[in-house]
C-alpha cells in the first residue's frame, strides 16, 4: 500500500532562518514524489517533484527537496524563510509500479514564518 | 483557459438534496482527478479520468457519488442525497499524464446543512 507521512502538523520558523518540512513515504517500487503548497483560500500549487536522477531537486520560490531512498524521505527545505512562505504544505507520492492512478497525499504541515 | 476552473466556488445545500460540481481542466490535459479535502485532513482521492479509458472510481466513498467527463474535457461530480459528512472542499486537478504534476483548481466548498 502507498502512504505518506508528514509527522509535524505545525512548523514555526523565524524569518531568515532555514526551514525544513518533513515527509516520509511508503510505496512499492520507485516513487514519484511531489510537494504542493496551499495558500489561504486558494488551490494547491505545485512546488517541485522527484521522478528520477539527481536526489536534490529544486523548485519554485527557492524551495528544494532531497530524495533519500534509504530513509524513504523527501524533506522540503529552504535556506532562508520568508513571511510569505507561511502556508499549508502537502507531500504526495505515486508508486510507479502499483498501478494506482492517483497521488497519495499527506495530511499537510502548516508552516508559519515569524517576522 | 489558463488554469483549472471549478464552479460553483461555494455551495450550500440541505441534507438529502443532490448537487453537481463542475470542473474545466486545462485545455489539452488528458488526465483529470477529483479529490476531497475535509477540515484538518489531507486530500482524499475520489476518481480519475484518462482520455477515453474507463475511469478509476476506486476512491468514491459510496454509490451516492458519481462523475462524468464529457468529450474528454469538462467533468461533473454529482453527489446524490447529500449528507452532512459530505461537507468538504472538492478539488479538481488535471495533467498531461499521470507521471507529471497535477494542476489544481481553486475548489468548491460544499456545506450540507
Amino acid at each position: 500500500a502507498q502512504s505518506v507521512a508528514q509527522p509535524e502538523d505545525q512548523v514555526n520558523v523565524a524569518e531568515g532562518n532555514p526551514l525544513t518540512v518533513k515527509c516520509t513515504y511508503s510505496v512499492s517500487g520507485n516513487p514519484y514524489l511531489f510537494w504542493y503548497v496551499q495558500y489561504p483560500n486558494r488551490g494547491l500549487q505545485f512546488l517541485l517533484k522527484y521522478i528520477t536522477g539527481d536526489n536534490l531537486v529544486k523548485g519554485s520560490y527557492g524551495f528544494e527537496a532531497e530524495f533519500n531512498k534509504s530513509q524513504t524521505s523527501f524533506h522540503l527545505k529552504k535556506p532562508s524563510a520568508l513571511v510569505s512562505d507561511s502556508a499549508l504544505y502537502f507531500c504526495a507520492v505515486r508508486g510507479v509500479q502499483t498501478g494506482a492512478n492517483n497521488l497519495f497525499f499527506g495530511t499537510g504541515t502548516r508552516l508559519t514564518v515569524i517576522p | 483557459g489558463a488554469g483549472v476552473s471549478q464552479s460553483p466556488s461555494n455551495k450550500v445545500t440541505e441534507k438529502g438534496k443532490d448537487v453537481e460540481l463542475r470542473c474545466d481542466p486545462i485545455s489539452g490535459h488528458t488526465a483529470l482527478y477529483w479529490y476531497r479535502q475535509s477540515l484538518g485532513q489531507g486530500l482524499e482521492f475520489l476518481i480519475y479520468f484518462q482520455g477515453n479509458s474507463a475511469p478509476d472510481k476506486s476512491g468514491l466513498p459510496s454509490d451516492r457519488f458519481s462523475a462524468e467527463r464529457t468529450g474528454g474535457s469538462v467533468s461533473t461530480l454529482t453527489i446524490q442525497r447529500t449528507q452532512q459528512e459530505d461537507s468538504a472542499v472538492y478539488l479538481c486537478a488535471s495533467s498531461w499524464s499521470f507521471e507529471v504534476e497535477q494542476f489544481f483548481g481553486p475548489g468548491t466548498r460544499l456545506t450540507v446543512l
